[in-house]
């Protein structure tokens, strides 16, 4: 199965500085990376994903780089806002069949320091 | 349009008994996934289903744990003979096969007493 490993754990950063989580895993296969913010008490949001042709997708103040090379792929945050204090989750699929299964990473809580 | 739907939204139950949880998805989405996420931890697979192929069960922790899908779109997770490990958040999400992006019901707090 596949192992995905998120770095780092936690990260506070000052409010206007630039985040970035990192996402590793180990079946080559994969090739649907998403990634999911996760406030507290409130259900997994679907926020940015990339797809195993493109290298990197950009929204607004998010963007995820991916290597498949290496087999990983990054979140990067610019100009981080209080509201982007949450619990951010990677989540590497292969799509066999039509269907995606994804394996959850164990989530990096982020703080912003206003 | 309406987003995931799960009811009830928490649960408290006393051990021994079951209980089953229900999940309505999106309108049109043929996937339907269910995950448990422990206080404080990831999200764990459970189980899901494709349209009318056989689900992968692959993620249930013991026989305690069934669920079906009728109709194609309704889907009920039952835990029979609850244990207070059982205790968790119990996450609904569906999709469209062709996007893979997995849009998340509010969740279900079941409480094991």
């Amino acid at each position: 199965g596949e192992n995905v490993e998120q770095h780092p754990s936690t990260l506070s950063v000052q409010e206007g500085d630039s985040a970035v989580i990192k996402c590793t895993y180990s079946d080559s296969a994969s090739n649907y990376f998403p990634w999911y913010k996760q406030e507290l008490g409130k259900r997994p949001q679907l926020i940015i994903d990339i797809r195993s042709n493109v290298g990197e997708k950009k929204d607004q103040r998010i963007a995820v780089t991916l290597n498949k090379t290496a087999k990983h792929f990054s979140l990067h945050i610019t100009e981080t806002q209080p509201e982007d204090s949450a619990v951010y989750f990677c989540a590497p699929a292969y799509s066999g069949a039509g269907s995606y299964q994804l394996t959850f990473g164990k989530g990096t809580k982020l703080s912003v320091i206003p | 349009g309406a987003g995931v739907s799960q009811s009830p939204s928490n649960k408290v139950t006393e051990k021994g008994k079951d209980v089953e949880l229900r999940c309505d998805p999106i309108s049109g989405h043929t996937a339907l996934y269910w995950y448990r996420q422990s206080l404080g931890q990831g999200l764990e697979f459970l189980i899901y289903f494709q349209g009318n192929s056989a689900p992968d069960k692959s993620g249930l922790p013991s026989d305690r744990f069934s669920a079906e899908r009728t109709g194609g779109s309704v889907s009920t997770l039952t835990i029979q003979r609850t244990q207070q490990e059982d205790s968790a958040v119990y996450l609904c999400a569906s999709s469209l096969v062709s996007s893979g992006g997995q849009y998340f019901g509010p969740g279900t707090r079941l409480t094991v007493t």
